[in-house]
């Protein structure tokens, strides 16, 4: 089955205790990246990668790390969580579909930094 | 003015209506369009994509209107498992970051 899968799905952690999300796709999708989602704001993207060993910042990098190894997975660092960080977050693969890119999110993982 | 706008709704209509969503769009260079699903606490999932000349999908229709830079989504015959709420996304060429609207929220009742 083709899925997108993270770990873990719910995190309570307290401010500055390094953390990792893990997320892997079986797909073979060149293209992945992670979101923020948090009330009245939206899905905001916080990184994204096109290819292994590629990585760029979106929207709202600052705070976080990632890094592609392998093409199927694609970790999301938080060095030292700060209770602003709260939130649920979504790992995302995706493939070229005509001029932009369909994506299938993994099923989340909600973060609470106290 | 947002670069994505979505009235949030929440749309209440009854089973079997016919409701449509409309979605405004800021940047002239956008040039991909697409449809996302999401229920309350869950991923969100892709719909559809709009293309240039519209596109359906059983009971949903999805339509660009580049000249006013609005994408429509319509849901005919709604069934109480429509209830969600509905992304609309759109990317510049070119550009690997996907702008989201905030979402509409479609509420179908017995």
């Amino acid at each position: 089955e083709a899925q997108v899968t993270q770990n873990p799905r719910y995190l309570i952690t307290v401010t500055g205790k390094k953390l990792t999300v893990t997320c892997s796709q079986n797909m073979n999708h060149e293209y992945m990246s992670w979101y923020r989602q948090d009330p009245g704001l939206g899905l905001r993207q916080i990184y994204y990668s096109m290819n292994v060993e590629v990585t760029d910042k979106g929207d709202v990098p600052e705070g976080y790390k990632v890094s592609r190894k392998e093409k199927r997975n694609f970790p999301l660092i938080l060095e030292s969580p700060s209770p602003n960080q709260t939130s649920l977050y979504f790992c995302a693969s995706s493939v070229r579909a005509g001029r932009g890119y369909e994506q299938y999110f993994g099923p989340g993982t909600r973060l609470t930094v106290t | 003015r947002k670069e994505v706008e979505q009235d949030p709704g929440p749309f209440n209509v009854p089973e079997g209506a016919t409701v449509a969503f409309n979605c405004t769009y800021s940047n002239s260079a956008s040039q991909s369009f697409f449809w996302y699903r999401q229920d309350c606490r869950k991923e969100p999932k892709l719909l559809m994509s709009v293309y240039s000349s519209g596109n359906e999908d059983g009971r949903f229709t999805a339509q660009l209107n580049r000249a006013s830079q609005y994408i429509s989504l319509l849901i005919r015959d709604s069934k109480l498992s429509d209830s969600a709420t509905y992304l609309c996304v759109v990317n510049k060429e070119g550009s690997y970051i996907p702008t989201f609207g905030r979402g509409t929220s479609l509420i179908v009742h017995p």
